[in-house]
């Protein structure tokens, strides 16, 4: 098993700021996916992180917006920009584990005011 | 379009008794499904998970069954307990692994005393 860590774990920024969410993973791990949570809606994949290349977004999703680092097999970070109400939500990383599981952080709760 | 459904966004069951949460989906290509369950400020954990080619896995208290004709599955959980209460997501995986895992929008489950 992965185990993750997450920083912050919530924060509340004001409209126009960004935030940079980190996270730390215990063992190297190729892939990195970064997830956001609105009230009431699934989890929702922004993009996929893999060290040494750039970061693949999802449909709806933008560099950006949502720019992100993969500096070794450990650690990423993501980047909110420019936020606007619109942003609040939880905010997850995640690797990929054997047969396809997934193991999730603890989520960074965004508030934007 | 929603392609992993679970149209029950809460269920109440007495403890002790057996928990039903339901999911469909409506892509033939899912041929791999996993339900993970959320606590409050924690990050979804993998629970349990089911090939297209079983029709039923069990682990402990949880049971997954498949219905592939019907694109349906769910979860049982036998007897329910206290620490059930959480939010449950279920997920499917299409056949071309390189394609994103789907997400639910999730169940809250209250098991009530």
């Amino acid at each position: 098993s992965a185990v993750i860590s997450q920083k912050p774990s919530r924060d509340i920024c004001q409209r126009g700021t960004s935030l940079t969410i980190q996270c730390q993973v215990d063992s190297q791990v190729t892939m990195m996916f970064w997830y956001r949570q609105q009230p009431g809606q699934s989890l929702t994949l922004i993009a996929t992180a893999n060290q040494g290349s750039e970061a693949t977004y999802e449909s709806g999703f933008v560099i950006d917006k949502f720019p992100i680092s993969r500096p070794n097999l450990t650690f990423s970070t993501l980047t909110v920009s420019n936020l606007s109400p619109e942003d609040s939500s939880i905010y997850l990383c995640s690797v990929l584990a054997h047969a396809y599981e997934q193991y999730f952080g603890p989520g960074t709760r965004l508030t934007v005011t | 379009d929603q392609q992993v459904k679970q149209n029950s966004p809460s269920l109440s069951v007495q403890e002790g008794r057996i928990s039903i949460l339901n999911c469909d989906y409506t892509n033939s290509m899912f041929d791999y499904f996993l339900w993970y369950k959320k606590y409050p400020a924690e990050g979804p954990t993998f629970l349990i998970s089911i090939s297209s080619i079983k029709d039923k896995n069990e682990d402990g208290r949880f049971t997954v069954f498949l219905n592939k004709s019907a694109k349906h599955l769910s979860l049982h959980i036998v007897p329910s307990q206290p620490g059930d209460s959480a939010v449950y997501f279920c997920a499917a995986l299409p056949l071309n692994r390189d394609d994103k895992i789907i997400f639910g929008k999730g169940t809250r489950l209250h098991i009530l005393p």
